[in-house]
């Protein structure tokens, strides 16, 4: 079946610009995680949606980048005013979490690249 | 100090090789551990849970000692695409994944 799907795949921006990007988990999947990945780094957490429960924003670097989740499907990241310390690639991963099962699927990524 | 610390790489081995990755965490209440794979420009994937009792997967052994809060994962007879970056990855009581920084593996010929 149909993975992790995120768009744009590379977007390059001005810094100052704003970009959303987004994220289509797998259907059914109840949670849905945003990560950033700066070059030769680990997986930085930033945000976790469960199903109706309000998000864990504890990992959002700044009042700059927010989230969105419609319908308990798609999810969108939004980075307003972008800086050139925003590139990197955005991973979104979506999970069943029922009782038998937490694996958690990843997108593809999308490259931000802040000019 | 990191919720989830793995040790520095590059591991760079020769085929054939046993190597171990070793990881600590700090949060005692953490909940459920894990390993995942993730190759040069690709997104992570699961490669295997981790439990008290260890698991085995083929040439892949994962151990979890909760009392010393210490995970580590054993691969045998490493194979030329088993090059790639290992993740220690515990997952919190508030249901949230915690990754370390990776431990990169280059096995040669």
């Amino acid at each position: 079946g149909a993975g992790v799907s995120q768009s744009p795949s590379n977007k390059v921006t001005e810094k100052g610009k704003d970009v959303e990007l987004r994220c289509d988990p797998i259907s059914g999947h109840t949670a849905l995680y945003w990560y950033r990945q700066s070059l030769g780094q680990g997986l930085e957490f930033l945000i976790y949606f469960q199903g109706n429960s309000a998000p864990d924003k504890s990992g959002l670097p700044s009042d700059r980048f927010s989230a969105e989740r419609t319908g308990g499907s798609v999810s969108t990241l939004t980075i307003q005013r972008t800086q050139q310390e925003d590139s990197a690639v955005y991973l979104c991963a979506s999970s069943l979490e029922d009782f038998s099962t937490d694996t958690q699927y990843f997108g593809p990524g999308t490259r931000l690249t802040v000019l | 100090r990191k919720e989830v610390e793995q040790d520095p790489g590059p591991f760079n081995v020769p085929e054939g090789a046993t190597v171990a990755f070793n990881c600590t965490y700090s949060n005692s209440a953490s909940q459920s551990f894990f390993w995942y794979r993730q190759d040069c420009r690709k997104e992570p994937k699961l490669l295997m849970s981790v439990y008290s009792s260890g698991n085995e997967d083929g040439r892949f052994t994962a151990q979890l000692n909760r009392a010393s809060q210490y995970i580590s994962l054993l691969i045998r007879d490493s194979k030329l695409s088993d090059s790639a970056t290992y993740l220690c990855v515990v997952k919190n009581q508030g249901g949230k994944l915690i990754f370390g920084q990776g431990t990169e593996l280059s096995v040669k010929p």
